[in-house]
């Protein structure tokens, strides 16, 4: 079974800092998602990478697919109130799946 | 984008009833939905994946005959709960794939509470 493993789990900071979060597996993944989810709402999703190296901007939101196609990272520059949320990343098993496994998410706080 | 909806938002319900949750994609067609369970502080948990026009394919663990799950059209999924009980109080979402690298669009949640 291919795992999704997240870090930080949790993460409290103040505005204005900068922030990483990681999505680290042992297996290739064919894309990566990164989704945000806030308190008693369903995840929306922030991006798609399928290319290995591939870098995507999302105003101040960055995100990387490794070489490899086996990590990724989310990265937030000068982090806002309304950052705050539960960030997952998920990807496709492979093997022709249509299935999606998640990690197991980085809850965000950011104080004001 | 693409738009999932599910209705009701919130249900609460006695112990032994049954629930309907509807999930709907609003302005694609989905072939392929999904529905997951989510507890408090956690992350999602796939139950099963729905097949328009077929039997749904169950994750390891998951009752087929107390979650029943229906896929009769493109557009819509609904997950019936069978003889509720307190302990299948969640967080239930469903989401749709649309074509390209796996990408699934996620519906707002139910919100289910048996009492």
């Amino acid at each position: 079974t291919q795992l999704l493993e997240q870090s930080p789990q949790f993460l409290s900071i103040q505005e204005g800092e900068n922030l990483t979060v990681y999505c680290n597996s042992s297996s290739v993944f064919s894309s990566l998602q990164w989704y945000r989810q806030e308190p008693g709402e369903g995840p929306v999703l922030l991006v798609t990478v399928v290319t290995g190296g591939e870098v995507k901007k999302l105003k101040r939101l960055t995100f990387q697919f490794g070489d490899a196609r086996k990590d990724s990272s989310l990265h937030i520059t000068a982090a806002q109130p309304g950052d705050t949320g539960l960030y997952l990343c998920a990807g496709p098993p492979g093997g022709g799946s249509e299935k999606l496994v998640f990690g197991k998410g980085t809850k965000l706080t950011v104080n004001p | 984008g693409a738009v999932v909806s599910q209705h009701p938002s919130w249900v609460i319900c006695k112990s032994g009833t049954s629930v309907k949750i509807e999930c709907r994609s609003l302005d694609f067609q989905a072939t392929t939905m999904f529905w997951y369970r989510q507890f408090p502080k956690q992350s999602l948990m796939l139950m099963a994946t729905s097949n328009e026009g077929s039997k749904a394919t169950y994750e390891q663990g998951v009752e087929k005959d107390k979650f029943l799950i229906n896929h009769a059209s493109l557009t819509l999924s609904t997950l019936t709960v069978t003889s509720a009980h307190p302990e299948d109080s969640s967080f239930y979402i469903c989401s749709a794939r649309v074509q390209g690298p796996g990408t699934q669009y996620f519906g707002p949640g139910t919100r289910l509470t048996v009492l």
